[in-house]
């Protein structure tokens, strides 16, 4: 069955600090993987996204992993802001017959950062 | 900026009301979806659309119904709500024709929270 889990559900870190969000799927084939940024009352916005081939992706204070072997992926950021709390989003990219691609979600996991 | 607008932030509908979702987005793009999202539960698909007057079923489309009628607007409609619809409802677009959002990046509207009583 294709899945994508995430970990930890939460998390709480303070104002300064690094943090890492994990992600494992058992999507195959693969297409593609992408991390998404969701405020609180907001749509997901798109903060990074990898293929097969790539094992690292930047933005800024965010730096994603990719490792296709394993089919994980991790999400770093770096001197967390207050403004980074909020839900990380996995999405894992399917394809299947046909050429047409399908999303998989992840739940996402909540941050909060505390001053 | 891709701009993804929905009708309604926030509503409230009692058992049995038929509701209208409606979304727009202003970049040209051909593939617009709907979204349920639930505490606990990734995002799940219930319909898209990939050109004018073109839909597809998504995972879980039982108790809603689509509609495309020009390029830029995807309405979702629950034809009689119920209390197992309330969540927050997404809409999102992307390019590429054909394809179910996988290789393009889709840009989702800020949602609106349906509550049904």
């Amino acid at each position: 069955k294709n899945q994508v889990e995430q970990s930890p559900q939460s998390l709480i870190i303070l104002e300064g600090k690094n943090c890492t969000l994990q992600c494992n799927y058992t999507v195959s084939p693969f297409s593609n993987l992408r991390w998404y940024k969701q405020d609180t009352g907001r749509g997901p916005v798109s903060l990074t996204i990898m293929t097969f081939s790539e094992n690292t992706k930047s933005n800024g204070r965010y730096t994603a992993t990719l490792d296709a072997d394993t089919k994980q992926s991790s999400l770093h950021i770096t001197a967390s802001q207050l403004s980074d709390s909020a839900s990380y989003i996995c999405v894992v990219s399917h394809m299947f017959s046909g050429g047409y691609n399908k999303l998989i979600f992840g739940a996402g996991t909540r941050l909060a950062v505390h001053p | 900026d891709v701009k993804v607008t929905q009708s309604s932030r926030y509503l409230v509908k009692r058992t049995g009301e038929k509701v209208f979702l409606e979304c727009v987005q202003d970049m040209d793009h051909e593939n617009m979806f709907w979204y349920r999202q639930d505490p606990g539960l990734g995002l799940r698909l219930i319909y898209f659309s990939y050109d004018v007057k073109m839909k597809e079923k998504g995972d879980i489309p039982e108790g809603y119904s689509v509609s495309r009628e020009k390029k830029e607007r995807f309405s979702l409609i629950l034809e009689s709500a119920s209390t197992n619809q309330t969540s927050m409802y997404l809409c999102a677009s992307s390019l590429l024709a054909g394809a179910s959002g996988g290789g393009e990046t889709q840009y989702f509207g800020p949602g609106t929270r349906l509550l049904v009583l």
